[in-house]
């Protein structure tokens, strides 16, 4: 079945890049979504890459796609504290337009000052 | 429109009771879902509507669950007999889009559910 894998927790020091690993499996996603989630706040979606682009950047944040090997990165420039949050990638799954999301069970990122 | 709001935020249960869980979207939005997230885990898919349809369950909902969006606004969760495996919490999401586009998601707040 559908499967979305992501490293389980990420520590860097404060003004480093971050990235942020995930795979998936449904190789018919057709949008692929990095949202973060801080404590005691709903899930914010961070940005989204359409399955034919492999590359899509958006201020400090770059998300890459290798579609070939179904793999997701998102890598935060110049990390700050307030970055510190968990980090799930999803994938759309299912037939047609639904809007289904699967998610990975999360990445908690760690910025050190 | 302040985004998708939860209530309660919070509920405690005894084993066997019934709880309901209401979600109001953002106003508009067509698109209605529920998702499941345990402590350390990503969001599970649950169920979603589109206006008051009821499209697509997961196989994860058993039929202690049921859900409804009468007038294609607000959405209610209800969970019969509920068991400690129920124990998590329960967001709602709301899309403006149903026919093309990035189905983009606005989460809201979550109903985390204890049960005793």
């Amino acid at each position: 079945g559908e499967d979305v894998e992501q490293s389980l927790f990420l520590s860097v020091r404060e003004g480093d890049s971050s990235v942020i690993n995930c795979t998936y499996t449904d190789s018919s996603s057709t949008y692929l979504y990095w949202y973060k989630q801080e404590p005691g706040a709903g899930l914010q979606l961070l940005t989204y890459i359409f399955s034919n682009m492999d590359m899509k950047q958006d201020q400090r944040l770059t998300v890459l796609l290798n579609k070939k090997d179904k793999h997701l990165s998102l890598r935060i420039a110049d990390t700050q504290t307030g970055d510190s949050a968990i980090y799930f990638c999803a994938e759309d799954f299912g037939s047609g337009n639904t809007g289904k999301l699967i998610f990975g069970q999360g990445t908690t990122l760690q910025v050190k000052p | 429109d302040t985004g998708v709001s939860q209530d309660p935020r919070h509920k405690i249960t005894k084993r066997g009771q019934n709880v309901t869980f209401r979600c109001d979207p953002i106003s508009e939005h067509n698109r209605l879902y529920w998702y499941r997230q345990t402590l350390g885990q990503g969001p599970e898919f649950l169920t979603y509507f589109q206006n008051e349809a009821q499209l697509e369950k997961s196989r994860l909902l058993s039929d202690r669950f049921s859900a409804e969006r009468p007038k294609g606004s607000f959405s209610t969760l209800e969970i019969q007999r509920t068991e400690q495996g129920d124990s998590a919490m329960y967001l709602c999401a709301s899309s403006p889009t149903g026919t093309s586009g990035n189905n983009e998601q606005f989460f809201g707040p979550g109903t985390r559910l204890t049960v005793l």
